[in-house]
């Protein structure tokens, strides 16, 4: 089963401009919600990370904003950079769980 | 403090071969988990080690093992590889199990043919 939908799949932005991405889950049991970028070759990289207990978390150019009747959150890239040019997965988590669940990831791709 | 370090970067095998993965966890860490990327998707949980014994498993079959080591280092054991398992196998090490944040390496990506 899917449990957890990111979309878009991909996504062309130009610089300056704003990004974002949106996580729908199924699992009301999930209590922590990271972002996770990965560039070609690498392994995912913590980006930022909210518990259920705020709404929105800012970190630099970076916001997630959480909705928990909706089930859903997604991550806010401001004034995107070309270095931003990544791939990047929602990976949500239950208390006490071994494993982050990923998304499928969204191809990130700012113009110049 | 190191990262999360594996080896090798690369591995090419036939179908049918034995292959090991190794990791090195960040330093202070106990936990190592290990994932599997298949190209354009998101990464799969496999297993998890906390303290040398496995702490839960993701739907993967039984020639997927695993060991950790004294010093929380890591080795992942694929037998009797198929075409289906090439590629990116990621480690990723914790603080401890119960610690939400997971750091990953640089993965190794693994050919069968």
């Amino acid at each position: 089963q899917q449990q957890v939908k990111q979309s878009p799949q991909s996504l062309i932005v130009q610089k300056g401009g704003i990004s974002i991405i949106n996580c729908a889950y199924e699992n009301t049991a999930f209590d922590y919600f990271p972002w996770y970028q990965q560039f070609p070759g690498k392994g995912p990289a913590l980006l930022i990370a909210i518990r259920p207990d705020v709404s929105e978390k800012k970190e630099g150019r970076f916001t997630i904003s959480f909705n928990k009747s909706a089930k859903q959150f997604s991550l806010h890239i401001m004034d995107s950079q070309p270095g931003d040019s990544a791939t990047y997965f929602c990976a949500p988590k239950t208390n006490g769980a071994q494993k982050l669940v990923f998304g499928q990831g969204t191809r990130l791709t700012i113009n110049p | 403090e190191t990262g999360v370090t594996q080896s090798p970067t690369h591995l090419i095998k036939t179908r049918g071969q034995q292959v090991t993965l190794r990791c090195s966890s960040q330093s202070g860490h106990n936990t190592v988990s290990w994932y599997q990327q298949a190209l354009g998707q998101g990464p799969q949980f496999i297993f998890q080690y906390y303290r040398e014994e496995e702490n839960g498993r993701g739907n993967f079959p039984p020639r997927f093992s695993g060991l950790q080591f004294p010093n929380y280092s890591s080795e992942l054991n694929v037998n009797a590889l198929e075409l289906d398992d090439s590629a990116l196998y990621l480690c990723a090490s914790s603080f401890d199990r119960t610690t939400d944040t997971q750091y990953f390496g640089p993965g190794t990506r693994l050919t069968v043919l």
